[in-house]
């Protein structure tokens, strides 16, 4: 248990599909971040949260659409979505944003798009 | 550009010791971390120096040199357990972390 747990823990939707991934943290942590998971690359950022307020969106399509309505929620919502935006989607959260401390993982979400 | 490079792919004997490498490159350096990522599990943290030296923390330890751009995590008496990937990410100047691809280990009886 990390104190961050983020659902479904598995999704396979079609290109059509409408979506959402959900992210929650239970440590009171300001900052909430969403990275995606590709095997053999490193970890992409997608978007950074602090205080519930977008700081960070890293080029990201636009079919991604995050939204934070509180400092412990965080969902990733699809829609339209790509067969290579199958990945694992993982949530992180930390107690700020000026990565000296460790962030806090959850155990993602693996998507698959048809 | 700003980059991290590890192996892909190390292999090693429970028992043994097993040094995973790690070079940056980045704009500036305030520390560098490792962590640990078992099969369909959160990646954990393990480690973070910001200072030249090695931290040792029970049959893990992390040694940095800020001079030459190095990281290396060393697992010493190893365990099947420690079959997982092992992901290096600095921090720049800005404070964002630039992750490596991941080094997954394997560990033979």
């Amino acid at each position: 248990e990390t104190g961050v747990t983020q659902t479904p823990r598995h999704l396979v939707m079609g290109m059509t599909n409408k979506k959402s991934l959900k992210c929650e943290q239970h440590l009171g942590h300001n900052a909430m971040y969403w990275y995606k998971q590709s095997a053999k690359k490193p970890l992409e950022l997608m978007f950074v949260y602090n205080f519930k307020e977008q700081t960070e969106n890293n080029s990201v399509p636009s079919r991604f659409s995050p939204e934070c309505p509180n400092s412990s929620h965080l969902f990733l919502h699809l829609h339209t979505l790509q067969p290579e935006d199958s990945a694992l989607y993982l949530c992180a959260s930390s107690p700020g944003l000026d990565h000296t401390g460790e962030l806090f993982f959850g155990e993602g979400s693996r998507l698959t798009v048809l | 550009g700003q980059n991290i490079d590890q192996p892909t792919e190390m292999t090693a004997t429970e028992g043994a010791i097993v040094q995973i490498n790690c070079t940056y490159q980045t704009s500036g350096f305030n520390g560098l971390f490792w962590y640990q990522q078992h099969a369909g599990e959160a990646p954990t943290f393990l480690s973070y120096n910001v200072l030249d030296g090695l931290e040792e923390k029970g049959r893990f330890s992390s040694f940095l040199s800020r001079s030459k751009g190095y990281s290396y995590l060393l697992l010493k008496e190893l365990q099947m357990k420690d079959s997982a990937s092992y992901l290096c990410a600095a921090t720049d100047s800005n404070y964002q972390l630039i992750w490596g691809a991941g080094t997954k280990l394997i560990i033979k009886p």
